[in-house]
């Protein structure tokens, strides 16, 4: 089965600094890959996803990634974060073959004024 | 264009009792999603619903059921409530158009069992 690691579960970052939330994945099938982003009480709102192509991907609020198929990774960046970014965010995969998505646990992001 | 919309927003239940959960998919969405997310944990995958039909299913229980109605429309029913069903349950709706990448999400419904 397909599974999805988060590997910080907390990233406290200060407020204009860089930041990156890593992702590793499982899967020996060509995937899509998807960042949502969580405010609290919310439902989940997608940042950005990769399908195909170019292997760097922009997403909405500043945020990019990366796609490393060797490496198996889609870590998410942000070259200076606002206050407004504190939430949580999870990524989440897709096979090819279907249509389930799998999620990570979650990073929770707090940025320090 | 609406987005997603779920009711209601906060439920409290007793084990052993029944639950229904609604979702009203984003105008022009013909497939619906179902996740429960545990409290500190990612959304897991229940089940979809395309074209009234299952489509399928993550690793969950008979108990757990759902129905997608003509107007895409979605109840997500639960029988014999335990403790641990006691999570967020949101509801995606998607675009056989966009062949299932991109699903959107509602704001979910917290669910407590005691």
């Amino acid at each position: 089965a397909q599974s999805v690691t988060q590997l910080d579960s907390q990233v406290p970052v200060f407020e204009e600094a860089p930041v990156e939330l890593r992702c590793n994945y499982s899967s020996s099938v060509s995937v899509y890959l998807f960042w949502y982003v969580q405010y609290p009480n919310q439902g989940l709102q997608l940042l950005l996803k990769y399908l195909s192509g170019s292997t760097l991907v922009k997403g909405i609020n500043g945020f990019e990634a990366e796609f490393n198929k060797s490496q198996t990774s889609f870590h998410l960046r942000k070259p200076s974060v606002h206050i407004s970014d504190t939430a949580e965010y999870f990524c989440a995969v897709r096979e090819n073959t279907g249509n389930q998505f799998y999620f990570g646990t979650g990073t929770s992001l707090t940025v320090i004024p | 264009e609406t987005g997603v919309t779920q009711s209601p927003t906060h439920l409290i239940k007793t084990r052993g009792q029944q639950v229904t959960l609604r979702c009203s998919s984003q105008s022009g969405h013909n497939t619906v999603s179902w996740y429960q997310q545990a409290l500190g944990q990612g959304p897991q995958f229940i089940f979809q619903y395309y074209r009234e039909e299952e489509n399928g299913r993550g690793n969950f229980p008979p108990r757990f059921s759902g129905l997608q109605f003509p107007n895409y429309s979605s109840e997500l029913n639960v029988n014999a409530l335990e403790l641990d069903d006691s999570a967020l349950y949101l509801c995606a709706s998607g675009s056989t158009s966009g062949g299932f990448n991109e699903q959107f999400f509602g704001p979910g419904t917290r669910l407590t069992v005691l």
